[in-house]
């Protein structure tokens, strides 16, 4: 199973909208809407944002929101915070995986 | 709140066994609502789903790893456990305990993770 696609690294300015894309397969993201992304700030452990494709945790601000077309999923970040500065991991159910992650995107808050 | 604690050797030797413990706190892993995974991740291979256990004893491994893991479970501690077999340098990862949510497939939360290095 590959993992899934992500762009290495997205920049913007605070106040303005970032989006990460996530290309899988027919395999997983195409197959199940079990898309969920997570955020990881330097040393600590991934917390997850967005769960279902587009579902948001209690508590995780509403700027960020997930969608999905085809085999490729996205998380939009609105409103750049500069705490938003994170890596940011993609996650799609497989089948016989659990969970297949993508390689990470660094956002940077210019 | 939950809370999941890994701990374990943070040095282990190439061809030995790694043994990893995660304590959950404010939650029962007898609830039948969650898997109760292990995650690694390494700057090689990025993220990487090792396996998780049901509390009834049911295990579910990722293909690529199946035949080097195990993973266990002591309800009456609120432990589940790992281990990982012929250890190689490529195993060397921060290794993460995680609950899974059945009906989401979401890992939330997340233990801080502990780093284990393979080398003699």
């Amino acid at each position: 199973q590959s993992a899934l696609t992500q762009p290495r690294s997205v920049s913007g300015s605070p106040g303005q909208s970032v989006t990460i894309s996530c290309t899988g397969s027919n395999s997983d993201i195409g197959a199940y809407n079990y898309v969920s992304w997570y955020q990881q700030h330097p040393g600590k452990a991934p917390k997850v944002i967005i769960y279902d494709v587009n579902k948001r945790p209690s508590g995780v601000p509403n700027r960020f929101s997930g969608s999905k077309s085809g085999t490729t999923a996205s998380l939009t970040i609105s409103g750049l915070q500069a705490e938003d500065e994170a890596d940011y991991y993609c996650c799609s159910y497989a089948g016989t995986y659990r969970g297949v992650f993508g390689g990470g995107t660094k956002v940077i808050v210019l | 709140q939950v809370q999941l604690q890994e701990s374990g050797p943070g040095l282990v030797k190439p061809s030995q066994t790694l043994s990893l413990t995660c304590t959950v706190s404010g939650a029962s892993i007898s609830s039948g609502d969650y898997y109760w995974s292990w995650i690694r991740q390494n700057p090689r291979k990025g993220l990487e789903w090792i396996g998780y256990i049901f509390h009834t004893g049911s295990t579910y491994y990722n293909p690529s790893l199946e035949s080097r893991v195990n993973i266990s479970v002591d309800t009456s501690k609120n432990q589940f456990f790992l281990r990982l077999c012929s250890m190689t340098a490529a195993d060397t990862a921060v290794y993460y305990c995680a609950r899974d949510s059945i009906y989401d497939n979401c890992f939330d939360p997340w233990g801080q993770g502990t780093l284990v290095t393979v080398s003699s």
